[in-house]
């Protein structure tokens, strides 16, 4: 157990449905990334917030968007969603942006219908 | 800092070891990760090598790094079925704003 949790475990939606996927990092860390993985495309990063501000950008569309919360807790908002979209959605914390070792969360499976 | 390549198979017999590879292009690359992904499971900090370094021996794991080819490997001894899982080579900047991953290379250890 990495101490990194993610909810929902599953989730099942339609085609330009929206939803928000949660993330809570260890505790302690300050830094939170989120990854997409799909069978086509493996692992990309997706957006890093540190300290509830953006950091850096990936390959993220603009239908997406994150935001992380005082108490650090982070969330991924997916909008308009298409069949393309169905993946496995990680987040990972670390303590601070120069720490080099991240903590993955369990992922949370999309699948969109 | 975009392009980390795995090959996407290795299937090895139970002892033997096994050896996977990862090319990356960055050359400003300051970590290089290897990552182990059980079925179900996020992913798994396995080991890391800084970019100054050749070589790292961890238990049975060993990571290789030659720079100029931009090139790692990641060697496991007396493999065990336990090590079945998806390993991920991954790289970060100076900054570690942004990793990296690569596709992953499927290890499938048999007994």
């Amino acid at each position: 157990d990495s101490g990194v949790t993610q909810t929902p475990k599953h989730l099942i939606t339609a085609t330009g449905q929206r939803v928000t996927l949660r993330c809570s990092p260890r505790s302690g860390d300050l830094s939170v990334y989120w990854y997409q993985q799909s069978l086509d495309q493996g692992l990309q990063f997706l957006i890093h917030y540190y300290n509830g501000e953006e950091r850096a950008k990936g390959n993220i569309l603009e239908r997406f968007s994150a935001q992380q919360f005082p108490d650090l807790h982070s969330e991924l908002n997916l909008s308009s969603l298409e069949l393309g979209d169905s993946a496995l959605y990680f987040c990972a914390s670390s303590v601070d942006p120069t720490s080099n070792e991240q903590f993955f969360g369990p992922g949370t499976r999309l699948t969109v219908l | 800092g975009e392009d980390v390549e795995q090959s996407l198979f290795l299937s090895v017999r139970e002892g033997d070891s096994s050896v996977i590879n990862c090319t990356y292009t960055d050359s400003s690359s300051t970590y290089l990760y290897w990552y182990k992904q059980e079925p179900g499971a996020g992913l798994q900090l396995l080991t890391y090598i800084f970019s100054n370094m050749d070589m790292k021996q961890d238990q049975r794991l060993t990571v290789l790094l030659n720079k100029k080819d931009k090139h790692l490997s990641l060697r496991i001894a007396d493999t065990q079925t336990g090590d079945s899982a998806i390993y991920f080579c991954a790289e970060t900047l100076y900054n570690f704003n942004k990793f990296y991953f690569g596709s992953g290379t499927k290890l499938n250890v048999k007994p």
